[in-house]
């Protein structure tokens, strides 16, 4: 039973492609997040979507869309995909704001 | 959310407890001290928080100094399984914060057979 859920697990694409990563919680949490960690390893915050508030990092291109179909799911659509744009991708929910948040085991994607 | 500083790296011996500082001295009232850590080729998972009191669960224990400005994560006996970068966060708790998580280089914890 995992708890939040990803797919694809891995992604190589085209540079130029569009693409979408899944993200599923049964949790039953009201908070969900997206993160990319790059080469460096670095962990930054993206989005986060709360009771249909989406407040989103200033440094995220606008390339970069989530679509939340429902609660429990948080999608991720990347346009015109870049060869910056190759790191790893965590989803994460969290009960509320500022409550612990649960990840993702990630999607690694690869621009070629 | 305030800055926290974590040693870049630490060995401990399989089945001693590992202690991991942190230290957050611009720390506001408001905030709370979380630690989590990333094994390899994992998601970030979740050990423990805490205010101001010592805290104890299944995984770890928390130790925050009387003033605030400094904390320690305590692995009471590691296991190799243990050996994952732990990060320590400084912000607010429940109810607050809509932005993420804001990580830092953390700390490498290498357990040692």
């Amino acid at each position: 039973d995992t708890a939040v859920s990803q797919t694809p697990k891995y992604l190589v694409t085209q540079m130029g492609n569009d693409k979408s990563i899944k993200c599923e919680q049964n949790l039953g949490h009201d908070t969900m997040y997206w993160y990319k960690q790059d080469s460096k390893k670095f962990l930054k915050i993206m989005f986060s979507y709360n009771n249909k508030e989406l407040i989103i990092n200033e440094t995220v291109p606008n390339r970069f869309s989530p679509k939340s179909p429902d609660k429990a799911h948080l999608n991720l659509h990347i346009n015109s995909l870049e060869l910056g744009d190759s790191a790893v991708y965590f989803c994460a929910s969290s009960q509320g704001l500022g409550q612990p948040q649960h990840f993702g085991d990630g999607t690694r994607l690869s621009i070629l | 959310d305030a800055k926290t500083t974590q040693p870049t790296s630490m060995d401990c011996a399989e089945g001693r407890a590992a202690n991991l500082p942190c230290n957050h001295s611009t720390i506001s009232g408001n905030e709370y001290v979380y630690w989590y850590r990333q094994i390899h080729s994992q998601g970030p998972q979740y050990i423990i928080h805490g205010l101001k009191n010592n805290e104890t669960n299944e995984m770890a224990s928390l130790i925050i100094t009387e003033d605030r400005k400094s904390s320690t994560l305590i692995l009471p006996h590691a296991t190799l399984r243990d050996t994952a970068v732990y990060y320590c966060i400084v912000r607010v708790g429940a109810g607050g914060g809509a932005d993420g998580l804001t990580f830092g280089k953390g700390t490498h914890l290498i357990i040692q057979p």
